[in-house]
């Protein structure tokens, strides 16, 4: 089954203690983001990834790293995680099609609190 | 800066009524996205649109897309309970590097 994959899906934690939220995509896509969704302030980008080894700034990128050393995984890592990053946390990805056209599939989405 | 607006955003409306949502956006695309969630859960893709023109439907939703009015439609017909959802656009700027410009989101509830 075509798939977009996160762990865990459900976290939490202490201000401080470095975490990482894994992202696979068994679809081969080029593309991957990461969003983080809050109440009345929608799907805000963090990071994004056109392809391996290229990743690049969303808008709110500060607190958050990210690495694609892998067409299928796109990790999130939170160095030293602090409360104003809980929040829900989705993982998309999309191919790069020769239209050009970006329909994101959205992993299940991991909700991250930090105490 | 590409801006994208949504309205309404609540709306609540009972079973067997037709209602739309609205998207708007500040600058040239020509690429949009309507996307669905449910509570608690993931988004899921409804409708991609790629022209000034284009139209889409599935069931009882109808999406359409008028690039010169910068103006994107997602219509319900005959609503029913099922449909109760969060309901976003998404635009693709012309400038955007491949990036999607989010609206804020309709929260859609269908009274039976």
């Amino acid at each position: 089954e075509a798939q977009v994959t996160q762990n865990p899906r459900y976290l939490i934690t202490v201000t401080g203690k470095k975490l990482t939220v894994t992202c696979s995509q068994n679809m081969n896509h080029e593309y991957m983001s990461w969003y983080r969704q809050d109440p009345g302030l929608g799907l805000r980008q963090i990071y994004y990834s056109m392809n391996v080894e290229v990743t690049d700034k969303g808008d709110v990128p500060e607190g958050y790293k990210v690495s694609r050393k892998e067409k299928r995984n796109f990790p999130l890592i939170l160095e030293s995680p602090s409360p104003n990053q809980t929040s829900l946390y989705f993982c998309a990805s999309s191919l790069s099609n020769p239209s050009g056209y970006n329909e994101q599939f959205f992993g299940p989405g991991t909700r991250l609190t930090v105490l | 800066e590409l801006k994208v607006e949504q309205n309404p955003l609540f709306l609540s409306m009972q079973e067997g009524k037709n209602y739309t949502i609205y998207c708007n956006y500040s600058t040239t695309s020509d690429r949009l996205y309507w996307y669905r969630q449910d509570p608690g859960k993931s988004l899921e893709s409804l409708f991609v649109l790629l022209s000034n023109g284009a139209v889409k439907q599935e069931g009882r939703l109808m999406a359409s897309l008028d690039t010169k009015a910068r103006l994107s439609t997602l219509h319900i017909t005959a609503a029913v309970h099922d449909l109760s959802a969060t309901y976003f656009c998404a635009v693709e700027g012309a400038d955007s590097n491949y990036q999607l410009i989010w609206g804020a989101g309709t929260k859609l509830i269908i009274k039976p």
